[in-house]
């Protein structure tokens, strides 16, 4: 069946640091999502990538769909305190018919003033 | 305004005291779906239903039971709560099964 593999699993920066998550699936994927929950708080979707090599932004957050659409990114430029939270992907997978969405096992940012 | 709303937020129950959690979506999505959420174990997959009287297990339906018989509603029932069920719980819904969730607030479990 289909593994999601999310790393870091946690990730301390400082503040102004970079900081990436990435997802990694053992299977193509259709389409990956990228989540954010803030601490005590409730994912809130991001973005959907759809296509082979894929690339969009969102101010200081780029994300990226591999070529072969089996990994994908979440790249912060120049981390703030309101970064703080985990990052979910949520990935989906069509595999003869039967459709397969599952959720990476997040990667928890902290900031470090 | 669009929103998922999950009831109660908090409850804790003694082991075996059979409990509901409902959820209520207002977008006329099709797709629902209960999560629940373990540290280190992320957001695992509980049941979902893709519309009206449709429903399926996810990786984790052990010892949880839902319904769909509106499309607004989609409750969580625990027959028999055990502690192993203590988590964070969270209902989502969805124009369709791919398409991007929205998340209600949650509700926090504790099951002695």
């Amino acid at each position: 069946g289909q593994q999601v593999m999310q790393i870091p699993q946690y990730q301390h920066v400082q503040e102004g640091e970079d900081f990436t998550t990435y997802c990694n699936s053992s299977t193509t994927l259709s389409n990956i999502q990228w989540y954010k929950q803030r601490p005590g708080g409730h994912p809130v979707f991001l973005i959907q990538l759809v296509k082979s090599g894929e690339v969009k932004k969102q101010k200081r957050l780029t994300f990226q769909f591999g070529e072969a659409k089996k990994n994908s990114s979440l790249h912060i430029t120049a981390t703030q305190t309101t970064d703080v939270g985990t990052y979910f992907c949520r990935n989906h997978s069509t595999n003869f018919g039967n459709e397969k969405l599952t959720f990476g096992t997040g990667t928890r940012l902290t900031i470090i003033p | 305004e669009a929103q998922v709303t999950q009831n109660p937020r908090y409850l804790i129950t003694v082991t075996g005291k059979k409990l509901t959690v409902t959820c209520s979506q207002n977008m006329n999505h099709e797709y629902m779906s209960w999560y629940r959420q373990d540290p280190g174990l992320g957001l695992r997959q509980i049941y979902y239903s893709m519309n009206v009287e449709v429903t399926d297990k996810g990786d984790v339906p052990e010892g949880y039971k839902v319904s769909r018989k509106e499309k607004r509603n989609f409750p969580l029932i625990l027959e028999s709560p055990s502690p192993n069920q203590t988590s964070l719980y969270f209902c989502a819904s969805s124009r369709g099964g791919g398409s991007p969730l929205h998340f209600g607030n949650g509700t926090r479990l504790t099951v002695t």
